[in-house]
């Protein structure tokens, strides 16, 4: 049982190119997040999805956009990296919705933008 | 808005001292308070939420709702609690529903 996995793991990027970060589980999670986590600011939630199909805003959205066609999986895309969103980015996946439900993480992608 | 206050980024203790990770929030509706916790080379994971009103691990937290607080104790630290806690909220109303908000953590590192 895989869990919640992240592909890439690791990538470098140059300002201004485009890239897509995959999450996918495999517990038939109905809600799924992504979190970016940097140094002296913890995780802070970029945008969420309570559904197939559905997704919205969280803290800190601005620079990416995101996409859940598929229940299992959940993208989050960088349309033109910036320096400011070097960061390790973290996915989960809950069962129920936020608080009855618990989140699994992933493992985290460690993104640089030069 | 909502918030999640851990003050410490980093707590260093003895082998065998009580811990206590400090978390303060400011919610408008009704909290609900977890501690998510990230060893070494590990995911991060649930440790444990206030609605339980469980002990994990050896670790306990009561939510104060006067001193909007949530702070997470153990007696005696042990050197395989070292790791990054993270405080979080969520809750009905007040904008954090569907979402967990999480502090910016704390380093417990335990010293032998």
């Amino acid at each position: 049982n895989a869990g919640v996995t992240q592909t890439p793991k690791f990538r470098v990027l140059k300002t201004g190119q485009s890239m897509t970060l995959l999450c996918a589980q495999d517990m038939n999670h109905e809600y799924m997040y992504w979190y970016r986590q940097d140094p002296g600011m913890g995780l802070r939630l970029i945008h969420y999805s309570v559904g197939e199909g559905t997704t919205a805003k969280g803290e800190v959205p601005d620079g990416y956009n995101v996409s859940r066609l598929k229940k299992q999986n959940f993208l989050l895309g960088l349309e033109s990296a910036a320096p400011s969103q070097t960061s390790v980015y973290f996915c989960a996946s809950s069962l129920f919705r936020v608080p009855t439900g618990e989140l699994f993480f992933g493992e985290g992608s460690r993104l640089t933008v030069l | 808005a909502q918030r999640v206050t851990q003050p410490e980024k980093l707590l260093s203790v003895f082998k065998g001292a009580p811990v206590e990770l400090k978390c303060n929030y400011s919610y408008s509706g009704s909290p609900e308070l977890f501690w998510y916790v990230q060893y070494s080379r590990q995911r991060l994971q649930l440790l444990l939420r206030h609605i339980s009103r469980e002990s994990i691990k050896g670790f306990t937290a009561d939510l104060n709702k006067g001193e909007t607080s949530f702070h997470l104790k153990k007696p005696f630290a042990q050197e395989e609690d070292s790791a990054m806690y993270y405080c979080a909220l969520s809750g009905s109303g007040g904008g954090a529903t569907n979402k967990l908000i999480f502090g910016t953590g704390t380093l417990l590192a335990v010293q032998p």
